[in-house]
């Protein structure tokens, strides 16, 4: 089956600063990408996501790029606020969705 | 739309007692899947109905059972609970995973089942 990997697992930044979280993925079947973001006793909200026929998509603050050759895929945060603070998720997908462990992001003010 | 929604919010239950956990999609999802949520192993895929079929199901032992009505509603079972099953149990809805365009996945808040 597909096998995620997520990384960094934890990881500080100054408020105003980008903030980078990498995924790899096993399955070179797989062909949709989501993000999800988790604040804390909150449930899991998608955020972003990315096809495979697609190499980079961005929605205002957060950017999403896909290296189907690599399998690798990465969250991008520019100009990170105190609201960005919580833990993020990327997922890998053909119809089944295999969860990376996920990183807990810190914006300091 | 109104989102997914899971009941009970919280449980807590003792060991060997079983549970029944209940969601309901986005109105027109189809497809269920259900996820066991721990801090030391993340999200982890318990199983996923689509039209009252399961159709995947993860690495799981047999304890943990599911089913999908027809209105896509599904429940989660859980039988001769053990201290390990304390978890946040998430399900989440989406259109149909196996096309393209249907796989964007929305989760409801969980249910926290503690077993004591």
């Amino acid at each position: 089956g597909e096998n995620v990997e997520q990384h960094p697992s934890t990881l500080s930044v100054q408020e105003g600063d980008s903030a980078v979280i990498k995924c790899t993925y096993s399955d070179s079947a797989s062909n949709y990408f989501p993000w999800y973001k988790q604040e804390l006793g909150k449930r899991p909200q998608l955020i972003i996501d990315i096809r495979s026929n697609v190499g980079e998509k961005k929605d205002q603050r957060i950017a999403v790029t896909l290296n189907k050759t690599a399998k690798h895929f990465s969250l991008h945060i520019t100009e990170t606020q105190p609201e960005d603070s919580a833990v993020y998720f990327c997922a890998a997908s053909r119809n089944q969705f295999y969860f990376g462990t996920g990183t807990s992001l810190t914006v300091i003010p | 739309k109104a989102g997914v929604t899971q009941t009970p919010r919280y449980l807590i239950k003792t060991r060997g007692q079983q549970v029944t956990l209940s969601c309901s999609p986005i109105s027109g999802h189809r497809s269920v899947s259900w996820y066991q949520q721990t801090p030391g192993q993340g999200l982890q895929f318990l199983f996923e109905y689509f039209s009252e079929t399961q159709r995947n199901k993860g690495n799981f032992p047999g304890r943990f059972s599911g089913r999908q009505f027809s209105n896509s509603r599904s429940e989660m079972n859980v039988s001769t609970l053990e201290l390990g099953d304390s978890a946040l149990y998430l399900c989440a809805s989406s259109l149909n995973p196996w096309t393209s365009g249907g796989n964007e996945q929305y989760f409801g808040p969980g249910t926290r089942l503690t077993v004591t």
